[in-house]
């Protein structure tokens, strides 16, 4: 079965800094992964997405996130953190087993708070 | 904006009453996607649609139900309501059912059951 894992409930960084939130993923099959963003009391945005090729992938307002098939990982990073950035985090993976696609399985969330 | 529409916003009801979501999907998205966010459940999958067939279901109790409109909008019915229904509901929206395409969210509806 698929899955994928937020271990962090919460990421703090300093406006400026640099920042990563990790996401690791389960499938039997190849990953199509995918990052979105929930600001408060709204649905979830898209912000970016691995299907193959290159495995560092960008997205939406500077944020990227590199693919690393051994570590079964696909980690979100921004260069330089602004306090807009502040907001929900969701990873997300759907498994493609030859030519069938299966649910898409979102992580627990991670809160990112830059701080000015 | 995503271009996914839901209705209502909010929704305030009672244990053992039903009520009705409703869900638009971007201009030619066929695909529509519904989640039940909560606290302690986190962000499910419930039901997927595609062009007016069930494609794939999810954690959706059989007091949930569903449908796909020839007109593409979506409506997610909830019977028997319960306490642990109250969640945010998503309703989103792909152009496909292949599983690359990224899904666009609605606004979502709040229901809270009394």
């Amino acid at each position: 079965a698929q899955s994928v894992a937020q271990p962090e409930d919460q990421v703090n960084v300093a406006e400026g800094n640099p920042l990563t939130v990790k996401c690791t993923y389960s499938v039997s099959g190849n990953p199509y992964l995918f990052w979105y963003v929930q600001y408060p009391n709204r649905g979830l945005q898209f912000l970016l997405k691995y299907i193959t090729g290159d495995n560092l992938v960008k997205g939406s307002y500077g944020f990227e996130a590199e693919f690393n098939k051994s570590q079964t990982s696909f980690h979100l990073k921004k260069p330089s953190a602004l306090v807009s950035d502040s907001a929900l985090y969701f990873c997300a993976v759907r498994e493609h087993r030859g030519g069938a696609t299966n649910k898409l399985i979102f992580g627990t969330g991670t809160l990112l708070a830059v701080q000015p | 904006d995503s271009g996914v529409t839901q209705t209502p916003k909010h929704l305030i009801t009672a244990t053992g009453q039903r009520v009705t979501l409703r869900c638009s999907p971007r201009s030619g998205d066929l695909s529509v996607y519904w989640y039940q966010q909560s606290l302690d459940q986190g962000l499910q999958f419930l039901i997927h649609y595609y062009n007016g067939e069930e494609r794939a279901k999810g954690n959706i109790l059989e007091r949930f139900s569903a449908q796909q409109f020839p007109d593409l909008h979506s409506e997610l019915n909830l019977s028997s309501l319960e306490l642990g229904d109250s969640a945010l509901y998503f309703c989103a929206s792909s152009v496909g059912s292949i599983g690359y395409n990224e899904q666009f969210f609605g606004p979502g509806t709040r229901l809270t059951v009394l």
